[in-house]
């Protein structure tokens, strides 16, 4: 599997911008970009993906390089409730007609008030 | 809402006794997915359904087998649970490419809230 490299952490304040970078230099060329987080006591959500193209939704915004290579997720405001683990990950098909997720380490993100 | 649901939230149980924990959706997904969560650490997969179809990963010890009765209903079984096997387990599901008109890999995963082991 193409793996993925995350820091361990990063820090932000309430109302300001988050990008949490990602390094896929492995990424093969039908690998989906994934980004999910992991609230505290709870099952992981889904937050954005995408392939080539930078996409947004309600949520946040990717931003994926001309290479592939590496991807951004942006958190236009983070608020409190974005303190979380948020992970960086590429989807596996694998020949497959659906997906498995292989989780990295993921960034631990710390929203300050 | 449609979702995923997980029970019980919290087990506890001792060394050695079985135990089952539940997983129901409501989605219709076609893939059913089980990971084991422990403390600090990443999920990690321990095998998964498409349909009736059972998909083991290599590395999963044969102390932990699965069962879907139907689409909407899957358990994990752990058969003699030991120290090392406490920890947060989640249940995910998923569609196929088929049924949800997208390429397999922009598939999205559906996780519940997930079952918290405790052995003693």
């Amino acid at each position: 599997d193409a793996k993925t490299t995350q820091p361990n952490s990063m820090e932000s304040n309430e109302e300001e911008p988050v990008h949490l970078p990602c390094n896929h230099s492995t990424i093969s060329g039908t690998d989906y970009i994934h980004w999910y987080r992991q609230l505290p006591s709870q099952g992981p959500e889904y937050v954005i993906h995408g392939l080539t193209s930078n996409v947004n939704n309600r949520m946040a915004s990717l931003a994926i390089a001309e290479d592939r290579k590496s991807s951004t997720l942006i958190l236009h405001r983070a608020t409190l409730r974005d303190a979380a683990v948020y992970y960086c990950i590429l989807m596996d098909a694998g020949g497959t007609s659906y997906g498995k997720l292989t989780f990295g380490q993921g960034t631990i993100l710390t929203v300050h008030p | 809402d449609a979702m995923v649901i997980q029970n019980p939230r919290y087990q506890v149980t001792q060394f050695g006794k079985p135990v089952t924990l539940s997983c129901s959706q409501t989605l219709n997904h076609n893939v059913m997915y089980w990971y084991q969560q422990k403390s600090s650490q990443a999920p990690k997969l321990l095998f998964h359904y498409y349909d009736k179809d059972f998909n083991n990963e290599a590395d999963t010890p044969d102390n932990f087998q699965s069962r879907r009765p139907n689409t909407s209903f899957c358990f994990l079984d752990i058969r003699s649970p030991g120290l090392g096997d406490a920890a947060m387990y989640l249940c995910a599901t998923s569609r196929d490419r088929v049924a949800g008109g997208q390429v397999a890999g922009a598939n999205v995963l559906t996780f519940g809230a997930g079952s918290r082991l405790t052995v003693l």
